[in-house]
């Protein structure tokens, strides 16, 4: 299958910081990649739609400029969280369709914020 | 508004047992269904991938079949071993490009 990299694997930054994270296509050029973010317990919440030279998407109620979100070429968008507050704390992963149909995912982040 | 359903939450069974896993959704208009293995703490493995016009798939001993017009799927795991201990999340998508819809996974503990 496809390889989808992302880092870093966990962060741990101070409260009012900005931490980037990183989804790369390793063998795949990817116009299209998908930020998710899941609660202990919860599912994956689709945050936002990357568009590669485009501005991403992002679903209702996330905050495009808290999360920001750069795919500024087919092998790499990036997850910028500005001003990070503990509540931001969570697991981030990111996702690619190589082939329009099936989804790949990243190894996914840790963000704890103290 | 699609919503995805697994049912139980946590499942504890022998080694050895064959076991399915249950997953529905609310809106039949899918155009694939994907199964994934997520482990404590990591990214999520593409199992099986069912498109809508297909009944099942199969890998190695994990066979998952799509009821599309019942909103139904299961995924099959034959010979559990304690290595198959994980979260399993199902997810169907609405069209090509689309997101993911995922339910709340399964968490499968499997005793030596």
């Amino acid at each position: 299958g496809a390889v989808v990299s992302q880092h870093p694997s966990r962060v741990i930054c101070k409260s009012g910081t900005s931490v980037k994270i990183e989804c790369r296509s390793l063998d795949f050029q990817a116009t299209t990649m998908f930020w998710y973010r899941q609660f202990p317990k919860q599912s994956l919440m689709l945050m936002a739609t990357s568009n590669e030279g485009s501005k991403a998407t992002y679903e209702q109620g996330v905050e495009k400029d808290k999360f920001l979100i750069n795919h500024a070429s087919l092998t790499l968008s990036t997850l910028t969280v500005t001003s990070a507050h503990p509540e931001d704390s969570s697991f981030y992963i990111c996702s690619a369709l190589p082939y329009a149909t099936e989804a790949f995912f990243g190894q996914g982040t840790r963000l704890t914020v103290v | 508004k699609q919503e995805v359903t697994q049912i139980p939450a946590a499942l504890s069974v022998p080694e050895g047992e064959n076991l399915v896993l249950n997953c529905s959704f609310t809106d039949s208009a899918i155009y694939n269904l994907q199964w994934f293995r997520q482990d404590p703490g990591k990214g999520l493995t593409s199992l099986l991938l069912i498109q809508s016009s297909q009944r099942e798939q199969t890998s190695g001993r994990l066979n998952a079949s799509l009821d599309k017009s019942s909103g139904r799927s299961t995924l099959y795991i034959a010979a559990s071993q304690p290595g198959d201990s994980a979260t399993y999340l199902c997810a169907v998508r609405a069209g090509a490009n689309s997101k993911l819809t995922f339910g709340k996974g399964i968490t499968l503990s499997v005793r030596p």
